[in-house]
């Protein structure tokens, strides 16, 4: 079946390490996006792309970092320059950018 | 681009509609009214959209008021499996990364 797939599904980070958190589409969509979502908050966005070798900031970008090398795959890379770091982070694609979001299961990060 | 408002909480009865309501009195002619639901430590799930005219799928209908300022998501059966936090969009037409996520509203399901 299509869908989304992250991962890991569960990450435990020391301070100071990046980590890279993986997203992966079959549903041949063209936009994916990362939000992040906190306790109590509404999720929000840190980048998005719209194709392939182009991605924008969202609203929280900073001490993140993207890729687009195929439209498949969408990782996103925390880096140490984050700092407040844990949180669950989601991935979500759609065929176009007016369409439904299908969003993928998750990733909890845990900076210890 | 509009916000919109829900109650923090709800509770339903299993077997019975759950009415959850959305006020989006900000909303301008271009933009949709969306609906997700989040199950506990998952991803959001689509669940219907509608700009003008009263929508209806297989898992909700959504009634949007005539000069559209509010909304109501109807699921019209309520099982345990619907418990989740519900969520209200206004999404311009042409830009998802203009969507708004608020809070929504908790709904609990109970036996």
């Amino acid at each position: 079946d299509g869908g989304i797939t992250q991962s890991p599904k569960y990450l435990f980070r020391k301070e100071g390490q990046n980590v890279t958190l993986s997203c992966e589409q079959n549903l041949n969509h063209d936009a994916m996006y990362w939000y992040r979502q906190d306790p109590g908050q509404g999720l929000r966005l840190i980048y998005y792309s719209q194709i392939v070798n182009d991605f924008q900031k969202g609203d929280i970008a900073e001490g993140y970092s993207v890729s687009r090398e195929k439209k498949e795959s969408f990782p996103l890379t925390v880096t140490s320059a984050q700092k407040n770091p844990t949180a669950f982070y989601l991935c979500a694609s759609t065929k176009t950018r007016t369409g439904e979001l299908f969003f993928g299961e998750g990733s909890r990060l845990t900076v210890l | 681009d509009a916000k919109t408002t829900q109650p923090p909480s709800m509770d339903c009865a299993e077997g019975r509609a759950a009415n959850l309501p959305c006020n989006h009195s900000t909303i301008s002619g271009n933009e949709y009214v969306y609906w997700y639901r989040q199950i506990h430590s998952q991803g959001p799930q689509y669940i219907i959209h509608g700009l003008k005219n009263n929508e209806t799928n297989e898992m909700a209908s959504l009634i949007i008021t005539e000069d559209r300022k509010s909304s109501t998501l109807i699921l019209p059966h309520a099982t345990l499996r619907d418990t989740a936090v519900y969520y209200c969009i206004v999404l311009n037409a042409g830009n998802n990364r203009k969507l708004i996520w608020g809070l929504g509203t908790s709904l609990a399901v109970n036996p």
